[in-house]
């Protein structure tokens, strides 16, 4: 069965501050797909980015920037000079292949980030 | 191009009561999908569908809830009756459909059971 572990439950900085979400995960498949969603205080869950497991390219998207591990499967997170507007939870999924139901995901616990000025 | 859209935003009702979510998704996608939410957890598959057929419904507490996409473009999710434990936010998500393919989600809906 594939899990996403996210650890971290709350972190605070300071603005400015670098800051990475970790998030570990579980699959027996050989394809599968992680993603990261941001969730504001609004509520709406909004997709930040998605990764499948033959790329191990590392990306980055302005302060954005996500390192993928196949060897610790490990998928983590890192804002750069966060800002207040970063205050949201985080959350990692995972999405198999072979499950016999494509396309579904599974979340971690998330993690809520507090950025203060 | 306008997001998935779901209403009520905020339900509260007392416990027995019955009630109803209601979502619309991004136009094109065929799959749509509904989500419980506990607080401070992440959100949890209750069904999902692709056209008008419920492919995974595995999750769904079937005593209770049931859910309908009839012509294949917006979805009701029911409880009836509604238990304190329900209190929650329901998501609706939709996509293309592939394991790839991100999922959009959403503002939600917030219920309470009294």
């Amino acid at each position: 069965a594939q899990k996403v572990t996210q650890a971290q439950t709350e972190i605070s900085v300071v603005e400015k501050e670098d800051v990475t979400l970790d998030c570990v995960y579980e699959t027996r498949d050989t394809t599968y797909y992680l993603f990261w969603y941001k969730q504001p205080p609004s509520g709406e869950l909004v997709f930040l980015i998605r990764r499948n497991s033959f790329d191990e390219q590392n990306e980055i998207s302005g302060r954005y920037s996500w390192n993928f591990q196949k060897s610790t499967s490990s998928f983590n997170f890192t804002i750069t000079a966060s800002q207040v507007v970063d205050s949201a939870v985080y959350f990692c999924a995972l999405s198999e292949t072979t499950t016999g139901a494509n396309s579904k995901l599974t979340f971690g616990k998330g993690i809520t980030l507090s950025v203060r000025p | 191009e306008a997001g998935v859209v779901q209403s009520p935003r905020y339900k509260i009702i007392e416990k027995k009561q019955p009630v109803a979510f209601w979502c619309n998704p991004i136009s094109g996608h065929n799959t749509l999908y509904w989500y419980l939410q506990n607080l401070g957890q992440g959100p949890e598959l209750l069904i999902r569908y692709e056209n008008e057929e419920a492919v995974d419904d595995s999750q769904l507490p079937k005593d209770r809830f049931s859910a309908e996409r009839l012509k294949g473009v917006d979805s009701t999710l029911k409880i009836q009756p509604a238990e304190l434990g329900d209190s929650a936010v329901y998501l609706c998500a939709s996509s293309l459909g592939y394991s790839y393919n991100e999922q959009f989600f959403g503002p939600g809906t917030r219920l309470t059971v009294l």
